[in-house]
């Protein structure tokens, strides 16, 4: 039984770019949640997915969008790339009835 | 405005003594604790949880202990074991369908053989 997997591992982009990060959730699952982890700090929530709509944002510019596919997988976009953006995302997955989340291992983005 | 806290940012603990994590919340909406453990290079793993009717949560090693009143949750492992060194953290969220989790900083932990 996979769990979520993430890609790409790691990523360099500059200032101004735009990237895309991918998940797929664990087998069964419908939801999807992004979380950004800054160093030395714990993930932030940027928002979550669930029957292919946003269901809830946190605190995150309008730069950072998302899409959920039918298949349950998931897309996270950033457009316009601030150095400020380098950061560890972590995809979450979970039944939208359960509390629990569990995370794919993460893409590494260096914003140069 | 940090509603998750976890106010030691490490912790070295010998191992087979018990390592005690702590985490204190502010947002009394918040009634589901969970636990996750990182090591570096992979994603947070899920190690254990408990609702807000409960105060005690055990798994193996692991027990969660939860203070309503004092808005307060604590992770005991015992015995503590070399592979136990990671960063721990506490996250919280309503218990309510999709709801997001709120994270503290987290806590390095270190067991000494």
């Amino acid at each position: 039984d996979a769990g979520v997997t993430q890609s790409p591992t790691h990523l360099i982009k500059t200032r101004g770019q735009q990237v895309t990060l991918r998940c797929s959730p664990k087998s069964g699952h419908d939801t999807v949640s992004w979380y950004q982890q800054a160093l030395g700090q714990g993930p932030q929530f940027i928002f979550q997915y669930y029957e292919e709509e946003e269901r809830q944002r946190g605190n995150f510019p309008d730069r950072f969008s998302g899409h959920q596919f039918p298949n349950y997988s998931s897309e996270l976009n950033v457009n316009a790339l601030l150095l400020g953006d380098s950061a560890l995302y972590l995809c979450a997955s979970s039944f939208w009835e359960q509390e629990t989340q569990y995370f794919g291992p993460g893409t590494r983005l260096l914003v140069l | 405005d940090q509603q998750v806290k976890q106010n030691s940012p490490s912790l070295s603990v010998q191992e087979g003594r018990i390592s005690i994590l702590n985490c204190d919340y502010t947002n009394s909406m918040f009634d589901y604790f969970l636990w996750y453990k990182k090591y570096p290079a992979e994603g947070p793993t899920f190690l254990i949880s408990i609702s807000s009717i409960k105060d005690k949560n055990e798994d193996g090693r692991f027990t969660v202990f939860l203070n309503k009143s004092a808005k307060h949750l604590s992770l005991h492992i015992v015995p503590s074991q070399p592979g136990d060194s990671a960063v721990y953290f506490c996250a919280a969220t309503p218990m309510e369908y999709g709801n997001k989790l709120v994270f503290g900083a987290g806590t390095i932990l270190r067991v000494k053989s």
